[in-house]
């Protein structure tokens, strides 16, 4: 079994809100991604957790927070959006240790109005 | 993380073997080359990866020529549900999490 779940799958916000998204795998997997993905471009990674750490950020703005509760979870916290952040994120999840191959959700398609 | 380069765009007829191409000619010994695909508005999926050998799994087929500079992805009978965008990435073995460097991959469109 190799799947990642997210939720909610489509999203809509006002730049004052505050959201989270949601992602959950059960695959025993101790690595965790999160990546956002613009309309007709590729996945860019924003944050890698490993053993429920942070271990890359990729210069991501404040206005996005991540978090990861246990080893399952990895919630991505939204406050004060712009619209230029709508798109689709994506989690991926990996075992660590030279089995590295990540394996992605569906995403969130984040609309920021 | 070694680039690579794609054809933006081919065409493969339902049922055919459709092969696609990926240069990555300053790919280090201690880089993988992985293939993952991802159909319109879905999450990229994972194809198939290796490192020297030629590999096959129940989806596909990866070729990967003696020097590592260039590799082909075989999809041996394509169907009409393969159109996708393919991405071909370079990957170090780095014993920890890191990421993924997508490129801007090949539009596969299969038709009837």
């Amino acid at each position: 079994d190799t799947e990642v779940t997210q939720t909610p799958k489509h999203l809509v916000m006002g730049m004052t809100n505050k959201k989270s998204l949601k992602c959950e795998q059960h695959m025993g997997h101790r690595a965790m991604y999160w990546y956002k993905q613009k309309a007709k471009k590729p996945p860019e990674l924003m944050f890698v957790y490993s053993y429920e750490k942070l271990s890359i950020n990729e210069s991501v703005p404040s206005r996005f927070s991540p978090e990861c509760p246990n080893s399952s979870l990895l919630n991505l916290h939204l406050h004060a959006l712009q619209p230029e952040d709508s798109a689709l994120y994506l989690c991926a999840s990996s075992q660590e240790r030279g089995k590295e191959t990540q394996y992605f959700g569906p995403g969130t398609r984040l609309l920021v109005l | 993380d070694a680039k690579t380069t794609q054809p933006p765009s081919m065409d493969c007829a339902e049922g055919r073997a459709a092969n696609l191409p990926c240069n990555h000619s300053t790919i280090s010994g201690n880089e993988y080359v992985y293939w993952y695909r991802q159909i319109h508005s879905q999450g990229p999926q994972y194809i198939i990866h290796g490192l020297k050998n030629n590999e096959t799994n129940e989806m596909a087929s990866l070729i990967i020529t003696e020097d590592r500079k260039s590799s082909t992805l075989i999809l041996p009978h394509a169907t009409l549900r393969d159109t996708a965008v393919y991405y071909c990435i370079v990957k170090p073995v780095t014993g920890t999490a890191s990421k993924l460097t997508f490129g801007t991959g090949t539009r596969l469109q299969v038709t009837l």
